[in-house]
């Protein structure tokens, strides 16, 4: 059975730091695109960050880059999200997804909360 | 405010069909043929209903079916049943650079 299970999500205040992690079972991980996606509040899910089967191509939406870093670890099956500087309105419910070489999504994790707040 | 526009919500009885619209750009929707659907029930993950417009993965009835015409893509549920009563999003791929875009969701309700 595929899983997808994120940990690491908490309170942070404002211009700190988190590290998401999404581990992966019942499925070879290191042969698919990973992304992930986030959603405040009340609000429509965003697209944030994409990595490669290899980890070689990376890819953040424009309101998290430079702040924000998407890895992987194949030999873990474990994809990382690295946040830095975080913002207020960073503050969402962040899932990660794989990617069905279609530009669809065919697993969800259920999601871990991130709340940037002083 | 998302990306993409879906009705709040939509509602038919039994065994009648509903259809949910996507509205985006020539730069999401219209652009890309890469239109998928996922329906979601309360505390669960989404799941994967139609990707590509109008394929459905295995294991998805074939009651769902979705289509495209220029900027909008359409969710279509016919033969509605009780558990189909769930919240519908749309997504598009956008490019290179935005990669995915969402739709808010759409409530189907059955009577």
């Amino acid at each position: 059975e595929v899983q997808l299970v994120e940990s690491g999500g908490g309170l942070v205040q404002p211009g700190g730091s988190l590290r998401l992690s999404c581990t992966a079972s019942g499925f070879t991980f290191s042969n698919y695109w990973m992304h992930w996606v986030r959603q405040a509040a009340g609000k429509g899910l965003v697209w944030v960050s994409l990595i490669s089967p290899d980890g070689s191509t990376t890819r953040h939406a424009d309101s998290v880059k430079g702040r924000f870093t998407i890895s992987r670890d194949n030999a873990k099956n474990t994809l990382y999200l690295q946040m830095n500087s975080l913002r207020i309105e960073d503050t969402a419910l962040y899932y990660c997804l794989r990617d069905t070489g279609d530009w669809s999504f065919d697993y969800w994790g259920q999601g871990s909360l991130v709340t940037v707040s002083s | 405010q998302s990306a993409l526009t879906q009705p709040r919500s939509v509602s038919g009885s039994p065994g009648q069909s509903v259809t949910i619209s996507c509205t985006g750009t020539s730069n999401d929707v219209g652009g890309y043929n890469f239109v998928s659907w996922y329906q979601r029930h309360p505390g669960k993950a989404p799941k994967l209903m139609i990707y590509d417009v109008s394929k459905r993965p295995s294991g998805v009835p074939d009651r769902f079916s979705g289509s495209k015409s220029g900027n909008t893509a359409s969710l279509t549920i016919s033969g509605l049943q009780a558990e189909d009563e769930a919240d519908y999003f749309c997504c598009s791929y956008a490019g290179s650079f935005i990669n995915s875009v969402f739709g808010p969701g759409t409530t189907v309700t059955v009577l």
